[in-house]
This record gives C-alpha cells, structure tokens and sequence, in this order.
C-alpha cells in the first residue's frame, strides 16, 4: 500500500540553524500539505501546495518557512533559523484531489536546543 | 481558535461494545469532516469521512453520524477491539475555498480485554 514517507524521524538542532525537513508524498498524488504539532497541543495546518506553488498558509508559516519540490518525488520545509518554539513534530500529507482525504507520513521530531 | 472541539480528552470502553467518540464544530463553513486514529510515534491515519451532504458514513466497524443543525458529528466503533486503543482525531475542512484540515485536540480511547 503506497504510504507518505518522511526523513529525518528526529532532527535535533541548535536555535538559529536552518533545518531541511524532507518528504516523498504518495507518487500519484497532487496536493502537499505540512502539518505540526507540539507536544500536547492540537495538529496545527501550516501550509498548502499544488502546481508547484503555494495555495495557502497558516499565521505560523511567516517568512522563516518555505516549502519546495525539488523534483518529482520530494517535498521540503524549510526553516530558515529555528527558534525554540519551533520544536513540535511536523507531519507531511498528501491527496490526490482537492478536498479528498489526506493521508499523512508519519513525522519528523523537531528538537530545538 | 477551538472550531473544532472534542471535548472528552479519553474514554474507556469494554471489548466487544460499542465505543462512541464525539466532535462538535462551529465554523459553518466546514461541509467534510473526518476521523484519524493515530498511534504513538506515528502519522495520523484516515479511518472515515463524511460530507455534509449525508448523515451517515459506515465503513465495517466505524459508522460517522453528522447532525448539521446540532453541529456534532461522532464515531462509532462497534464491535470495539484492544487494537482500536489509540487517540482518535476529528478533523474538518470547508470544500470550497480552504483545503486545510482544522483537527480536534483527540480523545484518547482505551479498549480494556
């Protein structure tokens, strides 16, 4: 069954380093979503793409994130200079039409130290 | 922002009955609702949908109900099984106009053999 993959499974990083967060989405689907969630709180939205550009985003998606799709399997976050309040799992989804299911990967932990 | 509420933050049930797992929402904009069921160190994993077209969605052992007026939809699992144990998310998004999912803070179900 084709799944949503994700790399690194934790990701430890010292506050102001740039992180490189990486995802492989289902191979026919067409809309990528990235998702966090801190430790006890609600699975947050943070971002939308379709047709390698940006469909919409979170108050929590500011200038220190940027998502890509570097070719045709992957799909990246970025963050530019972590802060400590950036430490959450972030979880990458994919569908493959608007407005159907996502299915999720499962998760990069985020450690900012 | 609480748009999506589930406000039972766990709930025990007997294997074999039937376990009732409930989310109401506020934003009448969200015509799609669906359940995950996530396990520890895991991705959020699809189990059902509905959409506000309909009042029922069975699949097996999970039905959802959707009660528009009331704003309330719930998951029922029936028979309830041990491996059923996991923290379950209700999750909405409006078809038009906003593909995000808007999660419920998850109620953490134990099903006790």
């Amino acid at each position: 069954e084709p799944e949503v993959t994700q790399t690194p499974s934790h990701q430890v990083t010292q506050m102001g380093q740039e992180v490189i967060l990486r995802c492989v989405p289902i191979s026919n689907h067409l809309y990528f979503y990235w998702y966090r969630q801190i430790l006890g709180q609600k699975v947050e939205f943070l971002v939308s793409f379709y047709n390698n550009e940006i469909s919409e985003k979170s108050e929590i998606f500011d200038d220190q994130f940027s998502v890509e799709r570097p070719d045709g399997s992957n799909f990246t976050l970025k963050i530019r200079s972590t802060k400590l309040e950036d430490s959450a799992m972030y979880f990458c989804a994919s569908s493959d039409r608007e407005g159907d299911e996502q299915f999720f990967g499962p998760g990069t932990r985020l450690t900012v130290l | 922002d609480q748009q999506v509420k589930q406000n039972s933050p766990s709930l025990s049930v007997q294997e074999g009955r039937i376990s009732i797992l409930n989310c109401d929402y506020t934003n009448s904009m969200f015509d799609y609702f669906l359940w995950y069921k996530k396990y520890p160190a895991e991705g959020p994993t699809f189990l059902i949908s509905i959409s506000s077209i309909k009042d029922k969605n069975e699949d097996g052992r999970f039905t959802v109900f959707l009660n528009k007026s009331a704003k309330h939809l719930s998951l029922h699992i029936v028979p309830s099984q041990p491996g059923d144990s996991a923290v379950y998310f209700c999750a909405a998004s409006a078809l038009w106009g906003s593909e995000k999912l808007v999660f419920g803070k998850g109620t953490k179900l134990t099903v006790n053999p």
